[in-house]
């Protein structure tokens, strides 16, 4: 089925362990994001790209890394897990500029990751 | 800094009724608005959008309305239905084309 894959679905992390969440899409989308989602808040703008090598940082970038090497994958990488890092992570893609407000961004289903 | 403003947390309303949800915003500076809508355990599923150049976009049961000297917008859903019951989030997209949201409202729908 066409859209953004998110894995895994779940993860508990022991703090100062790694990991990388992974995100993939298959609509040849040009413009992919990570957000996160703690209790009673909105979506937070971790990192974004546009396009395979080009991304910059969102609101809260601290603690996270990522990279574009294909159109398709845009994976988020936690250095050192804290417990701050407890939340939900979406990863999101869409088509380029104009296009992207009148159809919006697809969304992953989540990734809920715990930090102990 | 919070660029967008849902003040109302939740809303309840009939079945059939027009449900009414509203967003404030501090900054003139935008290109875009645009409207999700998230049930659990899922990622938000785009609805409308709504660019600075115009004061309404309707799309089937779902109509936004910008008026820019208040900074405000609403999003009306004409008939409420049940499968509406979601949080809905106003989400302002800038000349980057990055989505900032806001802390959402959740609507429910009673049959």
């Amino acid at each position: 089925n066409a859209g953004v894959t998110q894995t895994p679905k779940f993860q508990v992390l022991k703090t100062g362990q790694s990991m990388t969440l992974q995100c993939a899409q298959d609509m040849n989308h040009e413009y992919m994001s990570w957000y996160r989602q703690d209790p009673g808040m909105g979506l937070r703008l971790i990192h974004y790209s546009v396009g395979a090598g080009i991304t910059d940082q969102g609101e809260v970038p601290n603690g996270y890394n990522v990279s574009r090497s294909t159109t398709e994958d845009f994976p988020l990488r936690l250095l050192s897990a804290a417990p701050s890092q407890t939340s939900v992570y979406f990863c999101a893609s869409s088509l380029s500029g104009q296009r992207t407000a009148t159809y919006g961004y697809t969304f992953g289903s989540g990734t809920r990751l715990t930090v102990v | 800094d919070q660029q967008v403003k849902q003040n109302s947390p939740s809303l309840s309303v009939q079945e059939g009724r027009i449900s009414i949800l509203n967003c404030d915003y501090t900054n003139s500076m935008f290109d875009y608005f645009l409207w999700y809508k998230k049930y659990p355990a899922e990622g938000p599923t785009f609805l409308i959008s709504i660019s600075s150049i115009k004061d309404k976009n309707e799309d089937g049961r779902f109509t936004v309305f910008l008026n820019k000297s208040a900074k405000h917008l609403s999003l009306h859903i004409v008939p409420s239905q049940p499968g509406d019951s979601a949080v809905y989030f106003c989400d302002k997209m800038d000349s980057s084309y990055k989505l900032i949201f806001g802390s959402g409202t959740r609507l429910l729908v009673r049959p």
